[in-house]
């Protein structure tokens, strides 16, 4: 059972666009939503996250907005750089003090200049 | 601060032999993940310590995989006789309990098994 899903698996957007990543999740006791980025033979580094407290979390030109009665989240990436090609990760964990993330499957972003 | 600290990068095996992963966490940090990580897939938690204790080790497949922490610092995963379906990059992270922050990545180990 895949508790945390993303879409789409693979996205490609243009310089300067708008990118858009999906996850959504099934366990309502999730209270903590960290997006990871990943690049080529890299390991996961942390990007931003996010509490159910907000519905919104901002850092520079990365967004997370939460919806928590659906239980759908979108990391938004504005001014979409070259640089940002990687693959992200949404990941989910039900208690804040054990960090016990589930990670989504990834979605692959590629930016062309 | 230092990060997390994973040896060796890679490793290449064949099938039935066994291996060990070390890992360093980053200084402070009371609890130790392992997670493994296949080609084109999310990281999957294998086991998790707080201190020397494990917490979880319910996904460690416990026929071949071991893990341990004895002094709460450093810790070894070790595959007993590795299968071709183990080839993954194996991610160690570390966190600190009460400390709002994800756990952090070490580089990880990616192992092959031919």
């Amino acid at each position: 059972q895949q508790q945390v899903r993303q879409s789409p698996q693979s996205l490609t957007v243009w310089e300067g666009e708008t990118a858009i990543l999906n996850c959504s999740y099934e366990d309502s006791t999730f209270d903590y939503f960290p997006w990871y980025w990943q690049f080529p033979r890299e390991s996961p580094a942390l990007l931003i996250a996010i509490r159910p407290v907000s519905n919104k979390k901002e850092d520079g030109r990365f967004t997370i907005f939460f919806n928590k009665r659906e239980k759908k989240l979108s990391l938004h990436i504005t001014d979409s750089q070259p640089g940002d090609s990687a693959t992200y990760f949404c990941a989910a964990s039900a208690s804040s003090g054990s960090w016990q993330l589930i990670f989504g499957s990834g979605t692959q972003l590629t930016v062309m200049p | 601060e230092a990060g997390v600290t994973q040896s060796p990068r890679y490793a290449v095996l064949q099938e039935g032999q066994a291996v060990s992963f070390w890992c360093d966490p980053i200084s402070g940090h009371d609890t130790l993940y392992w997670y493994q990580q296949p080609r084109d897939q999310g990281p999957q938690l294998l086991v998790y310590f707080r201190d020397e204790a494990v917490i979880d080790n319910s996904q460690l497949p416990s026929d071949r995989f071991s893990a341990v922490r004895p002094k709460g610092t450093n810790s070894t995963l070790k595959i007993q006789s590795a299968k071709q379906g183990d080839t993954a990059t194996y991610l160690c992270a570390s966190s600190r309990q009460g400390n709002n922050q994800a756990p952090l990545f070490g580089e990880g180990t990616r192992l092959s098994v031919l």
